[in-house]
């Protein structure tokens, strides 16, 4: 299987501040790391992914940065807005149970205005 | 957009009862999933299926069974419920890896549970 840490549980900022969101991650095969996001009431939705052949990818104000050394994935949210309060989630898949994602304990992001 | 509906999206169960939580997908998707929220531990993996009458067991099975009759249909019983099974749960279906696909889930809208 995997294990997969994320911290922090709580993130307060500012809008139009950063948030970043850390987890690692323990099966150095694991190769898939997902970021869904969970709006109050809501189901999570995927919002960005990496794959283990990358170090970076951005999309639409959120950057993905993998480090398969420490094995260590982070999400970061660029110019926060109030829309972006919600439940965090990140995910690792294992080689060895590919189409079973491992997820992490969630993050709840607060912007404040 | 894919879809996958859950129900009941919410009960009350008493400790000791049976509880069968239900989920339908029209994606055509092989894999299903079900996983259970607390405050706290994130999301956690219960059973999953990957061909109809057939289930894997994920993380956390004790306590739980279920049931894929067909690849729409996948379903969650508890044939004894305990208070400590109170949370919500969400299932979940996915093409699978292969192609372009990552294997990415569609959760359904969850199932909240309350055993009293």
């Amino acid at each position: 299987g995997e294990q997969v840490e994320q911290l922090p549980s709580i993130l307060r900022v500012q809008e139009g501040s950063s948030a970043s969101i850390n987890c690692t991650y323990e099966n150095s095969a694991s190769n898939y790391f997902p970021w869904y996001k969970q709006e109050p009431g809501e189901n999570p939705k995927l919002i960005i992914d990496i794959r283990s052949n990358m170090e970076r990818k951005q999309t639409q104000g959120l950057i993905v940065l993998l480090d398969k050394k420490a094995k260590r994935f982070s999400l970061h949210i660029t110019d926060t807005q109030p829309g972006d309060s919600a439940m965090y989630f990140c995910a690792a898949r294992p080689m060895s149970n590919y189409n079973v994602l491992y997820f992490g304990s969630g993050t709840k992001l607060t912007v404040e205005p | 957009e894919a879809a996958v509906t859950q129900s009941p999206r919410s009960k009350v169960a008493v400790t000791g009862g049976k509880v069968t939580l239900s989920c339908h997908q029209t994606n055509n998707h092989d894999y299903m999933y079900w996983y259970r929220q607390d405050t706290g531990h994130g999301l956690r993996l219960i059973h999953y299926s990957y061909v109809a009458d057939s289930t894997e067991k994920g993380d956390i099975p004790d306590g739980y069974k279920a049931s894929r009759p067909s690849q729409e249909n996948f379903s969650l019983i508890l044939e004894l419920a305990s208070l400590s099974q109170t949370a919500v749960y969400f299932c979940a279906s996915s093409p699978g890896l292969g192609g372009t696909n990552t294997g990415q889930l569609y959760f359904g809208e969850g199932s909240k549970l309350t055993v009293l």
